[in-house]
């Protein structure tokens, strides 16, 4: 099966900084990773994905970058604003034999931005 | 996502005593989850069905037990075996297709269950 794990589990940056979450996962029959942000006694809501034929992908200020071969992917926030605090979790989707389908999540990272 | 309805919001029970958790989505997904989330420790996979009347265990089955007789609902019981009930339950559902390895997944807003 697939064991994902995440890294820093918290995080505090300055107003402005550029923050960065890592994962890492250990079976290459792994092929999606998405991300999630979730806000305070609220649901997890995807700010972006990746596919393991992409490298890297970019939405404004987030960006997640993959290395299939280390297999590891990475949050990048740029320009960070008081409303990016949350907690954040990295997530992989197996496809390998009988638990395809299923999908891990990492620990999550606490990130904090101070005004 | 107003697609996936998790009731009740609050759920509180005593010990010993069996209690299902609902879980209902209108998005026409083929495939539901249930996690389990703890402080400090992330989001746990209970159960998931990829499709109806199939159902397989996920990191931390025991102690719950889960049906899916139609596509639109995954119910979660959270049995009396279950040793630490008390914690945050989310559903969640994605779709699946020729691309399915890439479709999100969709959460809904999730019960928190308190058992004294």
């Amino acid at each position: 099966g697939e064991n994902v794990e995440q890294h820093p589990s918290t995080l505090s940056v300055q107003e402005g900084d550029s923050a960065v979450i890592k994962c890492t996962y250990s079976d290459s029959a792994s092929n999606y990773f998405p991300w999630y942000k979730q806000e305070l006694g609220k649901r997890p809501q995807l700010i972006i994905d990746i596919r393991s034929n992409v490298g890297e992908k970019k939405d404004q200020r987030i960006a997640v970058t993959l290395n299939k071969t280390a297999k590891h992917f990475s949050l990048h926030i740029t320009e960070t604003q008081p409303e990016d605090s949350a907690v954040y979790f990295c997530a992989a989707i197996y496809t390998g034999g009988t638990s395809y389908g299923k999908l891990t999540f990492g620990q999550g990272t606490i990130l904090t931005v101070h005004p | 996502d107003g697609g996936i309805t998790q009731s009740p919001k609050y759920l509180f029970r005593k010990e010993g005593q069996n209690v299902t958790l609902s879980c209902e989505q209108n998005l026409n997904h083929d495939a539901m989850y249930w996690y389990r989330q703890d402080p400090g420790q992330g989001l746990r996979l209970i159960y998931y069905s990829q499709i109806v009347n199939d159902f397989q265990k996920g990191d931390i089955a025991e102690g719950y037990s889960v049906s899916r007789e139609k596509k639109e609902s995954f119910p979660l019981t959270v049995t009396s075996a279950q040793k630490n009930p008390t914690a945050f339950y989310l559903c969640a559902s994605r779709n699946l297709g020729q691309s399915s390895y890439n479709s999100p997944l969709h959460f809904g807003n999730g019960t928190r269950l308190t058992v004294t």
